[in-house]
């Protein structure tokens, strides 16, 4: 049964360009979590999706970030116009149940803005 | 406002032995409590973790202790090995189930051979 995968791993940006994340949840999760990381801190909740729909974006920055999970297909996060402070590691987690339950994670995605 | 907190940076044990690792939180509505190692360059790996209706949990060398009156949870290691090395996280989730998971800053463990 394979784990949550994310891709890209790496990402490059300059600023003013658009990021798209995607996330694929293991297999039976219909529930997507995003959190970022960013340098020297610990991760933080951005967003939770269940297919077609958004939980709690309570994380989410007002502008210029989005996330959806389809019917079909993978999670995207979606970050226009980056700045240099968007650079951070993303990560996606998926779980079976409903919260509170485990959280598994997918690898990342490291973002740089240049 | 740091609601997960991990006080201890780092930690360093010999191989064999007991690793504790600790984590304090502020917010008396969470109820649930997990644990997570990560590798450089890796996601967050699920360890283990505690519903408040309990006190503790184990599953294999890896226990979990929560103290709710005290809001402070711990994991023990037995028998700390080199490839526990990495950083653990704690995370906190609440009652209201939006999935939100409240993680502390990292403490980095480091098992000496």
């Amino acid at each position: 049964n394979a784990g949550v995968m994310q891709n890209p791993r790496h990402l490059v940006r300059r600023r003013g360009q658009e990021a798209r994340l995607r996330c694929s949840p293991m297999k039976g999760h219909s529930h997507v979590y995003w959190y970022r990381q960013l340098p020297e801190e610990g991760l933080k909740f951005m967003v939770y999706l269940q297919k077609e729909n958004i939980i709690d974006e309570s994380g989410m920055p007002k502008e210029r970030f989005s996330a959806e999970f389809p019917k079909e297909g993978p999670s995207i996060l979606r970050i226009q116009q980056v700045v240099r402070g968007d650079s951070a590691a993303y990560f996606c987690a998926s779980s079976l149940f409903r919260p509170p339950y485990e959280q598994y994670f997918g690898p990342g995605t490291r973002l740089t803005v240049t | 406002d740091q609601q997960v907190k991990q006080n201890s940076p780092s930690l360093s044990v010999q191989e064999g032995r007991i690793s504790i690792l600790n984590c304090d939180y502020t917010n008396s509505m969470f109820d649930y409590f997990l644990w997570y190692k990560k590798y450089p360059a890796e996601g967050p790996t699920f360890l283990i973790s505690i519903s408040s209706i309990k006190d503790k949990n184990e599953d294999g060398r890896f226990t979990v202790f929560l103290n709710k009156s005290a809001k402070h949870l711990s994991l023990h290691i037995v028998p700390s090995q080199p490839g526990d090395s990495a950083v653990y996280f704690c995370a906190a989730s609440g009652t209201n189930n939006t999935g939100k998971l409240i993680f502390g800053q990292g403490t980095t463990l480091q098992v000496k051979p």
